[in-house]
């Protein structure tokens, strides 16, 4: 069963304007939220995270916002700019050990 | 600080043969993950060491696969016999419970291991 889920495979957004990335999950056990870029051959790179007794978090030009009910987080790019190009991975953790689920992942492609 | 490193990048190897991965993480992390990531997917948990002890494996982790840590410091995965269906990148991560937020997961490159 897939508990975290990024159901836009692919996004794709001109320079300059907002990107929005959307992450839902199902484990009510899940109290901690991360994002990560991967570019081709390299691992995936911390961007930004968010504790759940947050419902937003803001670090330079990306934002995540945390909607507990409703079980979804966002990422927020502004301004998106072409190197932002990346596959952006959302991913949970509360369990034990802190292990991370993550879902499948969302293209981004900021055209100039 | 030089970031988690693993070694080889790329492992081409024929179904049968057995493998072997390093990963060193970030020196002052006293924990360590490994993941599998398939074409399309996310990656998916292994197991995780805190210090030189496994706490954790999950199901994906056949008994053909083993991973150990030592002195609590690099680890190696070992894939025995390896299968078609073992192509992925794997990728260890690092992480230091005696640092908020504990649950910040560092990634190093992956290994990409194919198997003909």
């Amino acid at each position: 069963d897939q508990q975290v889920k990024q159901n836009s495979p692919s996004l794709s957004v001109q320079e300059g304007r907002i990107s929005i990335l959307n992450c839902d999950y199902t484990n009510s056990m899940f109290d901690y939220f991360l994002w990560y870029k991967k570019y081709p051959a390299e691992g995936p790179t911390f961007l930004i995270s968010i504790s759940s007794i947050k419902d937003k978090n803001e670090d330079g030009r990306f934002t995540v916002f945390l909607n507990k009910s409703a079980k979804h987080l966002s990422l927020h790019i502004v301004p998106s700019q072409p190197g932002d190009s990346a596959v952006y991975f959302c991913a949970a953790s509360g369990e034990y050990g802190n292990k991370l689920v993550f879902g499948a992942g969302t293209i981004l492609r900021v055209k100039s | 600080d030089t970031g988690v490193s693993q070694d080889p990048r790329h492992k081409i190897t024929k179904r049968g043969q057995n493998v072997t991965f390093r990963c060193d993480p970030i020196s002052e992390h006293n924990r360590l993950y490994w993941y599998r990531q398939t074409l399309g997917q996310g990656p998916e948990f292994l197991t995780y060491f805190q210090n030189e002890a496994q706490l954790e494996k999950s199901r994906l982790l056949s008994d053909r696969f083993s991973a150990e840590r030592p002195k609590g410091s690099f680890s190696t995965l070992e894939i025995q016999r390896t299968e078609q269906g073992d192509s992925a990148m794997y990728l260890c991560a690092s992480s230091s419970t005696g640092t908020q937020p504990s649950y910040e997961q560092y990634f190093g490159p992956g290994t990409r291991l194919t198997v003909t």
